[in-house]
C-alpha cells in the first residue's frame, strides 16, 4: 500500500485532456515539492514534472502539474497516442525521513 | 550528457546478499546531489530504497532499513547498493537515478535498470 495514493487507471481519447490525482499528507505533499514521472512500457522513468508545476527542458507544454493542500494533479492535454504510459507521483516525506511514490497510474489512449 | 549504469549478479541466492554498482558518468559524485536507488517488482510499482551524497551521508527507505546499506567510492565515481538477506519479494528491476538539488531533488537521470531475480 502506497503512502501517495493514485486511481489505478485513466483513459482519454486522442486530443482529449485527462487528469490524474494524487493524494498524500501533511508530512508529504503537504510541505514539500511534488514529483510526477512517466514510464513508458519496458523503459526507465522519465522526470515530467518538478517542483510541483516546473517542466524540465524538453518535456512538452501538454504536460502540467499542480498541488493544493495535500492533493496534487499532473494535467495531459491534446492527449496522444505515445502518452499510453504508467505515471507516478513523489515526494518527499517529513516523518519517513525519505521518498515516498504513488502506487501509479495506468493511462491508456482509446 | 550525464549517464547512470547499473551492474551486479543478475540472480541471487535466497538469504544471500543483492550487491550492485552504479557508474556515474558526465558528472561528479562530488556534485551537490544525491545518488537513488529505487526498485520495481516485477508489474508493480516504484519503491524507493535510499539516498547516499559524497559524505556517506545516507537517508533509507524505513521498510529496508535494517537490510540496506548504501556506499560511495569517489575515486570511481560509483555508489553501491548491499540488501542482505533477500527473498523472492526482493526479486525487482533497481535503478539507480540522481537526486538533482538544482530540480528540488527530483530524480532527473535514472540509469537503464538491472533485473535481479532471487531464486535457488
Amino acid at each position: 500500500q502506497s503512502v501517495l495514493t493514485q486511481p489505478p487507471s485513466a483513459s482519454g481519447t486522442p486530443g482529449q485532456r485527462v487528469t490524474i490525482s494524487c493524494s498524500g499528507s501533511n508530512s508529504n505533499i503537504g510541505s514539500n515539492y511534488v514529483f510526477w514521472y512517466q514510464q513508458l512500457p519496458g523503459t526507465a522513468p522519465k522526470l515530467l514534472i518538478y517542483r510541483n508545476n516546473q517542466r524540465p527542458s524538453g518535456v512538452p507544454d501538454r504536460f502540467s502539474g499542480s498541488k493544493s493542500g495535500t492533493s496534487a494533479s499532473l494535467a495531459i492535454s491534446g492527449l496522444r497516442s505515445e502518452d499510453e504510459a504508467d505515471y507516478y507521483c513523489a515526494a518527499w516525506d517529513d516523518s519517513l525521513s525519505g521518498q515516498v511514490f504513488g502506487g501509479g497510474t495506468k493511462l491508456t489512449v482509446l | 550528457q550525464v549517464q547512470l549504469q547499473e551492474s551486479g549478479p543478475g540472480l541471487v541466492k535466497p538469504s544471500g546478499t543483492l550487491s550492485l554498482t552504479c557508474t556515474v558518468s558526465g558528472d561528479s559524485i562530488s556534485s551537490s546531489n544525491w545518488w537513488n536507488w529505487v526498485r520495481q517488482p516485477p508489474g508493480k510499482g516504484l519503491e524507493w530504497i535510499g539516498e547516499i551524497y559524497h559524505s556517506g551521508s545516507t537517508n533509507y527507505s524505513p521498510s529496508l532499513k535494517s537490510r540496506v546499506t548504501l556506499s560511495v567510492d569517489r575515486s570511481k565515481n560509483q555508489f553501491s547498493l548491499n540488501l542482505s538477506s533477500v527473498t523472492a519479494a526482493d526479486t525487482a528491476v533497481y535503478y539507480c537515478a540522481r537526486g538533482e538539488v538544482a530540480v528540488g531533488n527530483a530524480f532527473d537521470i535514472w540509469g537503464q535498470g538491472t533485473m535481479v531475480t532471487v531464486s535457488s
